[in-house]
């Protein structure tokens, strides 16, 4: 079975860091790409970024990149997004999504996602 | 960046009742395109990638069609569950966009 775990979201300062993880199991995961997909309260669903199996590309939205580092750690089927000067406008629930292909594609598993505020 | 513009907004059906919601995209993206559905609380669903093909364990009820930049999702006869927000995704550029969903809600 197809399971991705997210951990890592919280409470933080405007100007403040994160991490977020996002650990996968049930399926060869360097043969997969991996996004992070975000989702503002009552908002829809806005794409963020997404790695390839390998890890050797990334591409990120506008309105983050500069920001934020996707990367993972194949031996420990592990993806970490790495979020540095965070705003108001990042809060969100972030959820981390399967590719249907090596890189980039559709969404076909998610997690259940993480929660992360941005705020005084 | 490719916009993805759904239509209607918000949908108000019974169960039973026929569906057809609307996806149209700023330039063409072949058949790039993809269904999601999502409950509140509840990460989202892939209901249809590549325009028409139903992901595992989707119900035949749900069908897509169109290409180039209009799209549609169909769903033949409502059921109690199938009241969610409904959006489309595009793979044909980067960066990867959603629409901004149709809400099919109990009239």
């Amino acid at each position: 079975e197809v399971q991705l775990l997210e951990s890592g979201g919280g409470l933080v300062q405007p100007g403040g860091s994160l991490r977020l993880s996002c650990v996968a199991s049930g399926f060869t995961f360097i043969s997969y790409g991996v996004s992070w997909v975000r989702q503002a309260p009552g908002k829809g669903l806005e794409w963020v970024s997404a790695i390839s199996g390998g890890g050797d590309a990334t591409n990120y939205a506008d309105s983050v990149k500069g920001r934020f580092t996707f990367s993972r750690d194949n031996s420990k089927n592990t993806l970490y997004l790495q979020m540095n000067s965070l705003r108001a406008d990042d809060t969100a629930v972030y959820y981390c999504a399967r590719n249907t292909a090596i890189r980039g594609g559709f969404f076909d598993y998610w997690g259940q996602g993480t929660l992360v505020t941005v705020s005084s | 960046e490719i916009v993805l513009t759904q239509s209607p907004a918000t949908l108000s059906l019974s169960p039973g009742e026929r569906v057809t919601l609307s996806c149209r995209a700023s330039q063409s993206i072949s058949n790039y395109l993809a269904w999601y559905q999502q409950k509140p609380g509840q990460a989202p669903r892939l209901l249809i990638y590549d325009v028409s093909n139903r992901a595992t364990g989707i119900p035949a009820r749900f069908s897509g069609s169109g290409s180039g930049a209009d799209f549609t999702l169909t769903i033949s006869s409502l059921e109690p569950e199938d009241f969610a927000v409904y959006y489309c995704q595009q793979r044909s550029n980067w960066p990867l966009t959603f629409g901004g969903g149709t809400k099919v809600e109990i009239k």
